[in-house]
């Protein structure tokens, strides 16, 4: 099985910043990792995938990359409405999810 | 517009077997390449894929979960089901479908249903 390891584990940050989170995968995925965002008591959000696609309707202001074990989630000018738990997901092998991040305002 | 919702009873007795079901709107299942897929997330806790069915009935499942599950689709009623048997205290959770890309990306997802397992 594939293990999902994410840094932090909890973030602080304030709107306007510019703020990284990580995933190291236990084995290379190549580019096979999405991003999501989820807010207290709604379902996920599909961010990011095939580790840097950006989908449709999400703000420029996220980005990913990264490929093989090492991904990075990067927000830049942090808005109000960014506020939540992100988690990445490997779908290389199956679907795991990493254990979250939850950005919190500083 | 894509529309999933979950429906099934939100308590379920120990080793008894959970059964939910999936409600697609706005979209024809048989008519799509993409697969069916379940998530669930204890409360407070981070989230689990459990498997997915495709339009012809393929099924994958999490290896730390196949023994307990099965996931079959009715393309008749534009839905698709979810059963895990032999539940414990451990299976609570708020259990989402979406539709995934293979076995891949998730981008639409229902709203979520809690089940409680308790006597």
């Amino acid at each position: 099985d594939i293990q999902m390891t994410q840094s932090p584990s909890t973030l602080s940050a304030s709107v306007g910043d510019r703020v990284t989170i990580t995933c190291r995968a236990s084995q290379s995925l190549s580019i096979w990792l999405a991003w999501y965002q989820q807010k207290p008591g709604k379902a996920p959000k599909l961010l990011i995938s095939k580790a840097s696609t950006l989908e449709s309707g999400v703000p420029s202001r996220f980005s990913g990359s990264g490929s093989g074990t090492e991904f990075t989630l990067t927000i830049s000018g942090l808005q109000p409405d960014d506020f939540a738990t992100y988690y990445c997901q490997q779908y290389n092998s199956f679907a795991t999810f990493g254990q979250g991040t939850k950005l919190e305002i500083k | 517009q894509l529309q999933l919702q979950e429906s099934g009873p939100g308590l379920v007795k120990p080793s008894e077997t959970l059964s939910l079901t999936c409600t697609v709107s706005g979209y024809s299942i048989s008519s799509s390449n993409y697969d069916w897929g379940w998530v669930r997330q204890p409360p407070g806790k981070g989230l689990e894929w459990i498997g997915s069915v495709s339009n012809s009935g393929s099924t994958y499942y999490n290896p730390t979960l196949k023994s307990r599950v099965s996931i079959t689709v009715d393309t008749s009623k534009n839905q698709f089901s979810l059963k895990l048997s032999s539940v414990t205290a451990a299976d609570t959770a708020v259990y989402y479908c979406a539709r995934q890309e293979g076995v891949g990306k998730l981008d639409y997802w229902g709203l979520g249903t809690l089940v409680t397992v308790s006597s």
